[in-house]
């Protein structure tokens, strides 16, 4: 059984930029979850979808955004790229909605913001 | 919000020692989860607990919902525990469940 992927996995953007992260979840996974990581924040969540339609979202500017696909794939985007947005980007998917069930994480895509 | 806290931050063990990592929160919960981040940064889900005691393999979580309160132990623990274990709750009422994650707690353990 396929694990979650996300892509890319390194990525680097000047300031301004925008950029767009996808997560592939675990087949039959309708959750998907996005956090942000960082030395000085630790681990935040940003937002969640389940069956196409953002359910959860977490303390961010507008600026990050995401959709989901009928086949549960999720992109997220961050647009006017600053350099706080230098971070490790994760993606989980459950079963279920709401953090109630097993989360299973990708790889994550590590964004340096320049 | 919940808060969530987690310690020690920082601990270090030699190999067959007995951890235990402890994690409180402020708002009860429906569950909690322990997660493990290895250098690289993947994450994996190790438990997910509302009540009681979970086991897997040497690793042991237990949870006190009255007290908010909630242990990860590791017997014999083994250089490839070495880690970074994180605990994280979610917001409680409605259908609000943002997860709230603790620091985190970085477990070196030594041959």
């Amino acid at each position: 059984k396929a694990g979650v992927t996300q892509t890319p996995r390194y990525l680097i953007k000047t300031r301004g930029q925008q950029v767009t992260l996808s997560c592939s979840p675990i087949s039959g996974h309708r959750s998907v979850s996005w956090y942000q990581q960082t030395p000085g924040q630790g681990l935040q969540f940003l937002f969640e979808y389940f069956s196409e339609t953002q359910r959860n979202k977490g303390n961010f500017p507008g600026r990050f955004s995401g959709r989901q696909f009928s086949n549960s794939r999720s992109e997220m985007n961050v647009s006017t790229l600053e350099l706080g947005d230098s971070a490790l980007y994760l993606c989980a998917s459950s079963l279920v909605l709401g953090n109630t069930g097993e989360l299973f994480f990708g790889e994550g895509s590590r964004l340096t913001v320049l | 919000k919940n808060e969530v806290e987690q310690s020690p931050q920082n601990l270090t063990a030699q190999e067959g020692e007995f951890i235990t990592i402890n994690c409180s929160y402020s708002v009860g919960i429906s569950a909690l989860h322990w997660l493990q981040q290895h250098p690289g940064g993947g994450i994996v889900s190790l438990f997910m607990l509302s009540s009681g005691k979970k086991k897997h393999g040497r690793l042991i979580a237990t949870i006190n919902i009255q007290e908010k309160h909630s242990s990860l132990h590791i017997t014999a623990s083994h250089p490839r525990d070495s880690a970074v274990y994180i605990c994280a709750a979610p917001n409680s009422g409605g259908s609000n469940y943002k997860l709230t994650f603790g620091k985190g707690t970085l477990l070196t353990v030594n041959p």
